[in-house]
């Protein structure tokens, strides 16, 4: 079973380049690695999900070593409103097989002016 | 643009009450979930359900019961409400497929249990 832990917070200034790490190390052939966000009083949403090297879409990067025991999510130039928390899903579903689905305990980005 | 919505954002109920947390979505989702988000414990998940009358128990699903009679809505209920019960409560749907799909999440439900 998949454990993935994160950092509990990490602060940053705008204009920065934000870098979140989550270790897996028992990950799963099948499993996928996905990122969300959550802003407060909300559920969270989708950010990017990769399973192996380097997925970028127009909000972040997601980057996966060959070994895929970790994975680390870039946020470019980060602004106040990217201030959330970032959750980081390691598991696999399909019909009639919950699959593993771990989330993270989850990253507290606070983005400061 | 996918729609979650639950029944209540914010409950409050008596120890032994029994309690239904309502979820429905309008995309046409099979699969639909139940988690509870704690502080510093993350999201975990309670109940799955892959298609209207199926349903999995995900990691914690002692003291909860769900129900899926329709595609688009999807039950949870708590047989006998305990304090240890108050949390956040989220839904979430996905469409099927052979790898970890997006999940869409509804805003929540704040439980407490007095």
């Amino acid at each position: 079973l998949a454990k993935t832990t994160q950092p509990i917070s990490m602060d940053s200034y705008e204009g920065q380049e934000v870098n979140i790490t989550c270790s897996h190390n028992n990950i799963a052939t099948n499993d996928y690695i996905t990122w969300y966000q959550q802003f407060p009083s909300q559920g969270p949403r989708f950010i990017i999900q990769g399973y192996k090297t380097k997925v970028t879409n127009e909000v972040a990067s997601l980057f996966i070593p060959a070994d895929r025991k970790s994975s680390t999510l870039s946020l470019p130039r980060v602004s106040l409103s990217d201030t959330a928390v970032y959750y980081c899903l390691v598991g696999f579903h399909g019909s009639s097989n919950t699959g593993k689905l771990i989330f993270g305990q989850g990253t507290t980005l606070q983005v400061k002016p | 643009d996918v729609k979650v919505t639950q029944s209540s954002r914010y409950l409050v109920k008596r120890t032994g009450e029994k309690v239904f947390l309502e979820c429905v979505q309008d995309m046409d989702h099979e699969n639909m979930f139940w988690y509870r988000q704690d502080p510093g414990l993350g999201l975990r998940l309670i109940y799955f359900s892959y298609d209207v009358k199926m349903k999995e128990k995900g990691d914690i699903p002692e003291g909860y019961s769900v129900s899926r009679e329709k595609k688009e809505r999807f039950s949870l209920i708590l047989e006998s409400a305990s304090t240890n019960q108050t949390s956040m409560y989220l839904c979430a749907s996905s469409s099927s497929g052979s790898r970890t799909d997006t999940q869409y999440f509804g805003p929540g439900t704040r439980l407490t249990v007095l």
